[in-house]
């Protein structure tokens, strides 16, 4: 099946700049999520981009993505703690007309002061 | 958007008792779908359960052991039946309004 890979843990330091990356198989990928999902709670959607853009920015948050590489990124500038969370990257294409995302296993941000 | 309620939000039940969870969704919405999450690990597809239809379940989930219903376009059950142990995991409830898919606050399952 398609893949959907992440680096597992990223650390920074209080008001610097986090990217979490991620890459993925499936080269008839349309829409690419980003989702961030706090301990004890659902996954929220943060933000998602339509495979023919190659930037995204919505206040902190930058997606980046390279349809050639297979490489999409989410950038947040000012770190805070409370972005501490496991953000999972996701991929739909319409393979049977669904667009049911795949989803990769989740990076945990973990902030400290 | 959509928001969605899901319960219970946690239960801790025995091995061989079923459990249903119950997802409500605040607009009407016609791709309902159920997700397994284990820890440390990504999410897994049940199943789709769109309204007026029988539930289409992936590949390693029988509708013997997840029974779905899908009533109406604000509701639906996912039954978790003849527990085991390994059957621990957050279940969540999601919908998909245009291209936007949004996520329940999950239903944590411990069996014993």
């Amino acid at each position: 099946g398609e893949d959907v890979e992440q680096s597992l843990f990223l650390s920074v330091r209080e008001g610097d700049s986090s990217v979490i990356n991620c890459t993925y198989t499936d080269s008839s990928s349309t829409y690419l999520y980003w989702y961030k999902q706090e301990p004890g709670a659902g996954l929220q959607l943060l933000t998602y981009i339509f495979s023919n853009m190659d930037m995204k920015q919505d206040q902190r948050l930058t997606v980046l993505l390279n349809k050639k590489d297979k490489h999409l990124s989410l950038r947040i500038a000012d770190t805070q703690t409370g972005d501490s969370a496991i953000y999972f990257c996701a991929e739909s294409s319409p393979s049977g007309g669904s667009y049911i995302p795949t989803f990769g296993r989740g990076t945990s941000l973990i902030v400290h002061p | 958007s959509a928001v969605i309620s899901q319960k219970p939000s946690r239960d801790i039940c025995q091995r061989g008792t079923s459990l249903t969870i119950q997802c409500q969704v605040d607009s009407q919405v016609t791709m309902m779908f159920w997700y397994r999450q284990q820890p440390g690990q990504s999410l897994t597809l049940i199943a789709t359960a769109n309204q007026g239809s029988e539930a289409t379940y992936e590949s390693g989930f029988v509708i013997d052991k997840f029974p779905i219903s899908r009533p109406n376009l604000t509701f639906s059950t996912l039954t978790v039946s003849n527990m085991s142990p390994e059957d621990s995991s957050i279940y969540l409830c999601s919908v998909r309004t245009g291209h936007e898919q949004y996520f329940g606050p999950g239903t944590r399952l411990t069996v014993t």
